[in-house]
């Protein structure tokens, strides 16, 4: 079965850039989208098709996907994004989630 | 408003069965894709279910089928999950979750869960 590898963890400091990867085979082929989970919260998608913000979604989110990964760019991050964040992709007609990154700002 | 309701969730021993409800409001639900995934406590998001408009195309992870059935009823805009043979590591919050495949190809519509625990 396709898998994703996301970080579990990942640091940024406020008003710094923070980046989240996630691989998978092939994953360029294949539209990613990435949703964020506050501790408590459900789900929020924040990217769909690699690279497209949701209406609500504060420009600094962004993403790509090429080669093996797919990657969420968080510009001047903010405590506010502190955060559970999930990759996620289509295989065949099944649904396939990244195992999640933890986003610390500090 | 445009929301998920999912219920059914609670306590039931290994073995049992349980059916859980999502209610939709505020669209046209039958127009929708719909799943289910779960999230074990402190663990990461797990998908379950996806059914299409027509009711009849379904798809499930592999470590529910055969046990879990999706189901919906568009004349009463609610989704459904059977979920026969529960096993301890069903435990997990049961997310009911829209697809818009048409406009934006991701799930951009989430209920609030409902707690499924299984124990004995």
């Amino acid at each position: 079965s396709y898998e994703l590898t996301q970080p579990p963890s990942v640091s940024v400091s406020p008003g710094q850039t923070a980046t989240i990867t996630c691989s998978g085979d092939r994953l360029g082929d294949r539209f990613a989208c990435w949703y964020q989970q506050m501790p408590g919260q459900s789900p929020v998608l924040v990217i769909y098709q690699d690279t497209k913000r949701p209406s609500g979604i504060p420009e600094r989110f962004s993403g790509s996907n090429s080669g093996n990964t797919a990657t969420l760019t968080i510009s001047g991050t903010q405590a506010v994004d502190e955060a559970d964040y999930y990759c996620q992709a289509w295989d065949s007609q099944d649904v396939v989630f990244g195992g999640g990154t933890k986003l610390t700002v500090l | 408003e445009v929301q998920l309701v999912e219920s059914g969730g609670g306590l039931v021993q290994p073995g049992r069965s349980l059916r859980l409800s999502c209610a939709a409001s505020g669209f046209t639900f039958s127009s929708y894709w719909m799943h289910w995934v779960r999230q074990a406590p402190g663990k990461g998001l797990v998908w379950v279910s996806l059914i299409k408009t027509d009711g009849v195309s379904t798809n499930y992870a592999d470590s529910v089928k055969g046990r879990f059935t999706i189901s919906r009823d568009n004349a009463k805009n609610t989704l459904y999950l059977q979920m026969n043979s529960l096993r301890v590591e069903d435990t997990a919050v049961y997310y009911c979750a829209r697809e818009n495949i048409a406009v934006i190809p991701a799930v951009d519509l989430w209920g609030r869960g409902t707690l499924v625990t299984v124990s004995s």
